[in-house]
């Protein structure tokens, strides 16, 4: 399996303009996590589904951003607009449901809003 | 509410073994789990441990669990430079809780 897969890499935009990430879990899993890491907060939960629904959204920031799981294969993260205190690595992770503590990460989106 | 700590960095000489601790709040967590993040990468699960367990090893690394006073440690065997990494100790409730990361420098 090619693992937990996130585009783009790396995110540059301007402050106000929308920003979209995005994730496609490892094939199976049915549990999948949001993360912003930063060195001031460290890893934070943003929001994660279980089987598509969304299941806790407390960690979401503000009204800015909003996440979707439109199928089992495909995760979005919409920033909109973005604001320069949004700039962090945002990290999509996998696991199975009943297993939440053994999740897989992708490579992270490293976003810089200037 | 649920809360890990960390200490946020240790330096250990290469060779010499390495500990990095952990404590936790809830009880009930089943099982405790240490991640390691590489340079400009995801957390990777390196090993966990049940919560009826005291010690599990893994060929370098050994996770000690003391239930009674919620500390949880990973020691790390002859450390090698590529031991270089952040370390995430996490417990499970409805959902993973991660500490800060401690963050390990190897001295040469």
């Amino acid at each position: 399996d090619a693992g937990v897969i996130q585009s783009p890499r790396h995110e540059v935009t301007e402050m106000g303009q929308e920003v979209t990430l995005r994730c496609k879990p490892i094939s199976g899993h049915n549990s999948l996590f949001w993360y912003r890491q930063t060195m001031m907060r460290g890893l934070e939960l943003l929001i994660y589904f279980n089987n598509n629904v969304p299941i806790d959204d407390s960690g979401m920031p503000e009204d800015r951003f909003s996440a979707k799981m439109p199928n089992a294969s495909f995760s979005t993260l919409k920033i909109q607009p973005s604001e320069p205190r949004d700039s962090a690595v945002y990290f999509c992770a996998s696991s199975l449901k009943d297993r939440a503590g053994e999740q897989y990460f992708g490579p992270g989106t490293r976003l810089t809003v200037t | 509410g649920e809360d890990v700590e960390q200490s946020l960095f240790l330096s250990v000489r290469e060779g010499d073994s390495s500990v990095i601790n952990c404590t936790y709040t809830d009880s009930s967590s089943t099982y405790l789990y240490w991640y390691k993040q590489e340079p400009g990468a995801g957390l990777q699960l390196l090993t966990y441990i049940f919560s009826n367990m005291d010690m599990k090893q893994d060929q370098r690394l050994t996770v000690l669990l003391n239930k009674k006073d919620k500390h949880l440690s990973l020691r790390i065997a002859d450390t090698q430079t590529g031991d270089s990494a952040i370390y995430f100790c996490a417990e499970t409730d409805d959902k993973i809780i991660f500490g800060k990361g401690t963050r390990l420098h190897i001295l040469p």
